[in-house]
Parts: C-alpha cells; sequence; structure tokens
C-alpha cells in the first residue's frame, strides 16, 4: 500500500539555525500537505502543495513539491522557540486517502 | 466558529471493558474521518464518513471496533472489548471537501487501556 515516510523522527536544532526535513512517498501523488501539531495539541493544517515543483512560502517556512510528484520539503529558516513540534506530512495517492507520515519532532534549543 | 470537538479527552479503561468516543465535526461539513496515533507512530486512518454513509472503513482494526454516524452528523467510536493495543490518541477530522481539502482536526481523546 501507499506509504509515506519521513526520516528521522527527531531532530535538534539551536535557535536560529536553519531546519528542513523531508517527506517521500512510495507512489506518485496527486497533492501533498504538511501538518504542525505543539505538543500536547493537535495537528493543523499548514499548506497543501498541488503542481509538480511548487513552491509556496509563509513567513520563515518554505513547502516545495518534488518534480515527480512523490517527495516534499519543508525548510524553516532562522528556527524560533515556538516552531516546536511534529511537523506531519500526508500524501493523497490514487486512491484518493490521505496517508500520513510518522512526522519528525523538532525541538529548539534557546 | 466552532471547531472540532471531541469526547471524553483522556479514557483510563481495563481490558475487556467498553469505550465510546464522540466527535462532533465542523457544522456542514460532510467529510468525516476517525484516525488514531499511537506514540512514535504515524497518525494512521481507521475510517471516513461522508454524511452518515462509510465512505472508507479500510483501516479499521477489527470488529471490536465500530463506528457510526447517525443522521450525518456527529460520530461515535465504540470499541468493545478494549484491549491493551488499542491504546492511543484517536483524532477525529471533518472537511468540507473530499480529497483534496485540508483536514479540521479535533484534540484528540487519548484511551489508555491497563
Amino acid at each position: 500500500g501507499q506509504q509515506v515516510m519521513q526520516i528521522p523522527q527527531y531532530q535538534h536544532v539551536q535557535e536560529g539555525e536553519d531546519f528542513t526535513t523531508y517527506c517521500n512517498s512510495s507512489t506518485t501523488l496527486s497533492n501533498i500537505q504538511w501538518y504542525k501539531q505543539r505538543p500536547g495539541g493537535h495537528p493543523v493544517f499548514l499548506i497543501q502543495l498541488v503542481k509538480s515543483g511548487e513552491v509556496k512560502k509563509q513567513k520563515r517556512l518554505t513547502f516545495q513539491f518534488g518534480e515527480a510528484k512523490k517527495n516534499s520539503s519543508l525548510h524553516i529558516t532562522a528556527t524560533q522557540t515556538t516552531d516546536v513540534g511534529t511537523y506531519f506530512c500526508a500524501g493523497t495517492g490514487a486512491n484518493s486517502k490521505l496517508t500520513f507520515g510518522k512526522g519528525i519532532t523538532l525541538s529548539v534549543r534557546p | 466558529e466552532a471547531g472540532v470537538t471531541q469526547f471524553p479527552s483522556h479514557s483510563v479503561i481495563e481490558k475487556g471493558q467498553t469505550v465510546t468516543l464522540r466527535c462532533d465535526p465542523i457544522s456542514g461539513h460532510d467529510n468525516l474521518y476517525w484516525y488514531r496515533r499511537v506514540m512514535g507512530k504515524e497518525i494512521k486512518f481507521l475510517l471516513h464518513f461522508v454524511k452518515e454513509s462509510k465512505q472508507d472503513e479500510s483501516g479499521m482494526p477489527n470488529n471490536r471496533f465500530l463506528a457510526e454516524r447517525t443522521g450525518g452528523t456527529y460520530s461515535t467510536l465504540k470499541v468493545q472489548p478494549a484491549e491493551l493495543e488499542d491504546s492511543g490518541v484517536y483524532f477525529c477530522a471533518s472537511s468540507q471537501f473530499f480529497d483534496t481539502g485540508e483536514l479540521f482536526f479535533g484534540e484528540g481523546s487519548r484511551l489508555t487501556v491497563l
């Protein structure tokens, strides 16, 4: 079945450093979404990418959808303590089902 | 506008007991989803309702799990009898559009089976 992989599951950065994480799918996706879950909270939608090679920015966050529509990246410029949480990617495959990755938990040292 | 609400927020039960989780989606959202996350694992799809109909229940682990959505409004997820491996956080999410829309998640119901 469709798999969405996020490796590693944990990353620690110093405040002010940049952070990049990747999401890889076993199949071609029609779209990919990113969610953020703060500690003790619930997943909150960040962005959806639909087009091959699409790049979207939200303040210090940059999201990219791969040309083959099988991978995506999230880049955070100059991390802040407010960026801590778990970032999930989720892709919609040919079965029209949204499949989530395991997420990457980001911690930021002040 | 009220978000997705779930009840209870936390439930601790013993193996063999029954638990019923409730989800109230955002008003007007026909699509309602149940997901489960075990610590360190992915957010795993359980099932999807469109209004009162089960669109996809391929993620339901076994017949100990029963989901209903009477009248196409709120939904319940019953686990009977509960087993240790059922522990985790059960998230409900709703969306206006199927297939391409963002999901609005509830706060989750944490289930602990002892």
